[in-house]
């Protein structure tokens, strides 16, 4: 079974631009989380979407935003971006049908560069 | 604000030794727990989940979970220099969130 995978895995974006990150779960999973990861700051949890609706939701600004599609694949977008956006943001999907038991795997992650 | 703890180390064992990392919770209604490894530059991987409390053995890796008192532990036994890397502790609470320790990190000096 293929794992998580996250497009791009890199990117370089300058102060004010916008961005969009891209994740492909499990197959068959069809919860999906975003984090964002800083040295030092350990796993930040943006949102989850599940069924194509967001179900739990951090403590971020509007300008982070995602959505997801009716194959489970989800993006995850930032707008006028800053240069403490610059982090390791990473997707994980679940099978939430597990309930309490369902384990998150995460993907390889998009590292983002805002200079 | 539920809470989920870890001694932020790092922590240095000798190659060959068990390795004990430590994790506290403060939602007493959770129920599920998760042990993940982080290399540098890494996504985190997972190692073992524990749902009930005791001891959960795979291979050289050992969980031990005590509900009463709050707190999760994983134990590596003959650490070897590739175990070197940050362990994230991950706690599933009363609300199905999963809450993220900061982690530890693991030094296994040669």
């Amino acid at each position: 079974k293929a794992g998580v995978t996250q497009t791009p895995r890199y990117l370089i974006k300058t102060r004010g631009q916008q961005v969009t990150l891209s994740c492909s779960p499990i197959s068959g999973h069809r919860s999906v989380s975003w984090y964002q990861q800083t040295p030092g700051q350990g796993l930040q949890f943006l949102f989850e979407y599940f069924s194509e609706t967001q179900r739990n939701k951090g403590n971020f600004p509007g300008r982070f935003s995602g959505r997801q599609f009716s194959n489970s694949r989800s993006e995850m977008n930032v707008s006028t971006l800053e240069l403490g956006d610059s982090a390791l943001y990473l997707c994980a999907s679940s099978q939430p049908e597990g309930g309490l038991r369902n384990e998150q795997f995460f993907g390889p992650g998009t590292r983002l560069t805002v200079l | 604000q539920k809470e989920v703890e870890q001694n932020s180390g790092p922590l240095s064992v000798p190659e060959g030794a068990i390795a004990s990392l430590n994790c506290t919770y403060s939602d007493r209604g959770s129920q599920s727990f998760f042990w993940y490894r982080q290399y540098s530059g890494k996504s985190p991987e997972l190692i073992m989940s524990i749902y009930s409390n005791g001891d959960k053995e795979d291979g050289r890796f050992t969980a031990q979970l005590n509900k009463a008192s709050q707190y999760v532990s994983l134990l590596i036994r003959d650490s070897q220099p590739s175990d070197s890397a940050t362990y994230l502790c991950a706690v599933k609470d009363s609300n199905y969130q999963l809450i993220w320790g900061a982690g530890t990190k693991l030094i296994i000096k040669p």
